[in-house]
């Protein structure tokens, strides 16, 4: 069965420092999705970033990088100049190959202050 | 554009109301997706229909009937909802099944039903 984990409930950052959303995942599909959404609390769901499990290089969207480590089943989420629109509900998500599902993860709430 | 959008914003029902929440997107995407969310909790899976066809239901109660219309549109109907039903409804689409295919989400709708 497919899982993800989000260990962190909740984290604070300085305007302007760099932050990084843990995600752990577990699968026995060798080709799989990973995905990281942001939700403000007006609930729309973003996407961010995503990551394939063949690809070679770590993905990179603006000031969102993917910290893809394939071994360790880690894909973290890294904002550069965290900013204060930044603050959200982020989640980690997985699909499988062929599959229409998603599971996502716990979320991260993230808090950044001036 | 990459938008999905969701009507309507905030509804308010009584247990014995009939009522509709609307999606539609216009990115050319054939597997379009209802969700449920709690608050501080992951979305949950409700609907996914691909090519206008039911694809999954999971498991969900008959007092919430999906609709297809066509490849654009996405509707959710509502009857004789619970309490509990309240929660943020979040549509989405994606270009088709399977790792690649990133999902975008509307902005949702917000029930209530007293």
């Amino acid at each position: 069965a497919q899982k993800i984990t989000q260990t962190q409930p909740g984290m604070f950052v300085q305007e302007k420092e760099a932050v990084t959303l843990d995600c752990t995942y577990d699968t026995s599909d060798q080709s799989y999705g990973l995905f990281w959404y942001k939700q403000p609390s007006s609930g729309e769901m973003i996407f961010l970033i995503y990551q394939g499990s063949y690809d070679e290089q770590n993905a990179t969207e603006g000031r969102y990088s993917l910290n893809f480590q394939k071994a360790r089943k880690s894909a973290n989420l890294v904002i550069s100049a965290s900013q204060l629109g930044d603050s959200a509900m982020y989640f980690c998500a997985m699909r499988g190959a062929g599959g229409f599902k998603t599971i996502f993860g716990a979320g991260t709430r993230l808090f950044v202050k001036a | 554009d990459t938008e999905v959008t969701q009507t309507p914003k905030h509804l308010v029902m009584g247990m014995t109301n009939k009522k509709s929440l609307k999606c539609e997107q216009h990115m050319g995407h054939r597997a379009m997706y209802w969700y449920k969310q709690k608050a501080k909790k992951p979305p949950e899976l409700m609907f996914v229909y691909s090519y206008e066809k039911l694809s999954i239901n999971e498991s969900v109660p008959s007092r919430f009937s999906p609709e297809c219309p066509n490849s654009s549109l996405l509707n959710l109907h509502l009857h004789a909802l619970q309490p509990e039903d309240s929660a943020l409804y979040l549509c989405a689409s994606s270009q088709g099944r399977g790792g690649r295919s990133e999902q975008y989400f509307g902005p949702g709708t917000r029930l209530t039903v007293t």
